[in-house]
This record gives structure tokens, C-alpha cells and sequence, in this order.
């Protein structure tokens, strides 16, 4: 166990809604990564909060979005929902606001859009 | 620009041969390098870690990977696999992205077989 907590496991949406991806990072964590791996595309690396603040951006689309909470905790949305947004979604989550030491991942969140 | 190169995306390996999984990198500042390991259905699990210390890195699982500076190489071995040995191996590299923030970046993954 990571001590990096994600929810839901799995979920099944249509074309076209919204959904909202939960992290909660280890405790003492500061910085949340999320990550999407996919078939094709691999492990890509999406956005980083680093206590409460956007750090870094990676290859995240302009309908996806990200927040980092008071008490640390993030969200992933992801809007307008496309087929080829079906991904296994990680977070990680780190002490620092780099990665310096390795980032401890969750069990990842399966979206499968229909 | 920081990348990671993984030569071969399937490996089979007999139970109680060597593991060999090879790992290559570029990165135009000190790299931390990292193998993780995925099995079906669950999250990242780091084996072992190299962060400028000690060249030759071991990890958990019997696992160890030895960093070669002049070869920008980054091998994972293990001498005798283990049945439980099967899954995804991801080299990932840490170095500058954007800003003052180390990213990871990963390879495209070695999927590991081993036949009894």
C-alpha cells in the first residue's frame, strides 16, 4: 500500500459528460502529480500541484482540469468526454515540489467512455 | 529534453534465468532514475531508485540496476526469475520539464514473461 488513496476504481461514462477523479496523497505530501496511461500514448504525465498551487504542466488537454485542496487533496475533471479519453488515470503524490525522490503512486482510477 | 528509451516491450525469460531489462536515457541535466513495476490491475510500485549516490542500485524483490554514466544506461537484472516476477517494467527519468520542478517521464514499458 502506497498510502496514495484514489477514487473511484472504475467508472463508465458517454460521450460528451463530465467526470471528477479523487486523490488523496500520502500523508506529509505536498506535491500531486496525475499521470494518464493509455495503449497508445503510454505513461503521460498531465499536471502537478504543489501545495495548492498549479507547478507544472504536461500534455493535458484544455477540457481537463485540476485542483489542489486545503487539506491536499486533488481533483481530476475531465469534461466533454471523448472515446479516446478511455485511460487508466494514476496520481502520485511527493514530499517536495520536485522530484528529487521517487513519487509513491495510487491504484488508479479506469474511466471507459462508451 | 529529457527521454527514456526501452529496448524490447516484451521479454520471456525461463523461472531461474537472468533478467535482463535495459533502459536508456537522455537528459541534459544529473538525472534520478527510477524502475517501477506494475502488475495487472494495480498502481506503479517502485523497485529501486538512483539519485547521484552509489552506481550500482539495489532494490526490492531481488531486483538491482547499475548506472552507467558514459552508456546513459540505467539496466535492471536479477539473476534468478520468479514465476511472481511476471509484470510491466517502466524505467523513468526525473530531470527538469518546466521551470525549477523535476518531472518524470517513463519508458514505454517491458513487459516481462517468465515461462516455467
Amino acid at each position: 500500500d502506497s498510502g496514495v488513496t484514489q477514487t473511484p476504481k472504475h467508472l463508465i461514462t458517454a460521450t460528451g459528460q463530465r467526470v471528477t477523479l479523487r486523490c488523496s496523497p500520502r500523508s506529509g505530501d505536498l506535491s500531486v502529480y496525475w499521470y494518464q496511461q493509455s495503449l497508445d500514448q503510454g505513461l503521460q504525465f498531465l499536471i502537478q500541484y504543489y501545495n495548492g498551487e498549479e507547478r507544472a504542466k504536461g500534455n493535458i488537454l484544455e477540457r481537463f482540469s485540476a485542483q489542489q485542496f486545503p487539506d491536499l487533496h486533488s481533483e481530476l475533471n475531465l469534461s466533454s468526454l471523448e472515446l479516446g479519453d478511455s485511460a487508466l488515470y494514476f496520481c502520485a503524490s511527493s514530499p517536495t515540489g520536485t522530484l528529487n525522490t521517487e513519487a509513491f503512486f495510487g491504484q488508479g482510477t479506469r474511466l471507459t467512455v462508451v | 529534453a529529457q527521454s527514456v528509451t526501452q529496448l524490447g516491450s516484451h521479454v520471456s525469460v525461463s523461472e531461474g534465468a537472468l533478467v535482463l531489462l535495459r533502459c536508456n536515457y537522455s537528459s541534459s541535466v544529473p538525472p534520478y532514475l527510477f524502475w517501477y513495476v506494475q502488475y495487472p490491475n494495480q498502481g506503479l510500485q517502485l523497485l529501486l531508485k538512483y539519485t547521484s549516490a552509489a552506481t550500482l542500485v539495489k532494490g526490492i524483490n531481488g531486483f538491482e540496476a547499475e548506472f552507467k554514466k558514459s552508456e546513459t544506461s540505467f539496466h535492471l537484472t536479477k539473476p534468478s526469475a520468479h514465476m511472481s516476477d511476471a509484470a510491466e517494467y517502466f524505467c523513468a527519468v526525473s530531470a527538469y520539464l518546466s521551470g525549477s520542478a523535476r518531472q518524470l517521464t517513463f519508458g514505454s514499458g517491458t513487459q516481462l514473461t517468465v515461462l516455467p
